[in-house]
């Protein structure tokens, strides 16, 4: 079982409508990270969370420790949102301490 | 503020040639990671420096794989000799030191035939 499991692996959605892309996770984290990669380009970091909820613009993303779980919403959204989005937590423990694991990532394509 | 620079972007090897991958960090970052992201799947750590010296490189395949950061800055990766399911996307990536963000490169493709 992979320590990260990411849901859906594909999601297909129609130029405005709400989505969620969700992780979870079966390790202790100080830290969740949520990535957007392009096709062809590379990996940038779009929140990291250790509670709560973060906002900025149109995504939204929230983690509850308890449950270890981590939800990615985007707003009202756009072609441009198209690409793989992956989740990745760090370690907080013993030597592997700071080092980030992976999910396989959410590929969304949102048509016009 | 430049990001991490990778190079090249792309290579095409034969199997058992030899390939190497450069990667420059962000201007102070002291912590610098390789990793490995096979096609539909999410990088893999390959290898963690701190400065000069390695933290972690548990997952390098040392048989034929190996990294140096001689001055802690930037880096090398390489390949010799190459197998067909080396064939993926290598990623470096940085970050200060104690920090959880890391910042990372284009990557570099290869395709091994």
């Amino acid at each position: 079982k992979n320590e990260v499991e990411q849901s859906p692996q594909n999601l297909t959605a129609q130029e405005g409508e709400f989505i969620t892309i969700n992780c979870s996770y079966s390790v202790g984290i100080s830290a969740l990270h949520w990535l957007q990669q392009h096709p062809g380009g590379g990996i940038v970091s779009l929140f990291m969370l250790s509670s709560g909820k973060k906002k900025h613009g149109r995504l939204i993303a929230t983690i509850n420790i308890q449950e270890k779980h981590s939800s990615l919403h985007i707003t009202a959204s756009h072609p441009r949102d198209s690409a793989v989005y992956i989740c990745a937590v760090c370690l907080n423990y013993g030597g592997s301490q700071g080092n980030l694991i992976f999910g396989k990532g959410t590929k969304l394509s949102v048509k016009p | 503020e430049a990001g991490v620079a990778q190079s090249p972007r792309y290579k095409i090897i034969e199997k058992r040639q030899s390939v190497a991958f450069w990667c420059n960090p962000i201007s102070g970052h002291a912590t610098l990671y390789w990793y490995q992201q096979i096609l539909g799947q999410g990088p893999k750590l390959l290898i963690q420096f701190q400065n000069n010296g390695v933290v972690d490189d548990s997952q390098l395949p040392k048989d034929r794989f190996s990294a140096e950061r001689l001055k802690g800055v930037d880096s090398t990766l390489k390949i010799q000799p190459a197998k067909l399911e080396d064939s993926a996307v290598y990623l470096c990536a940085s970050s200060f030191y104690g920090e959880e963000t890391q910042y990372f490169g284009p990557g570099t493709r290869l395709l091994v035939l």
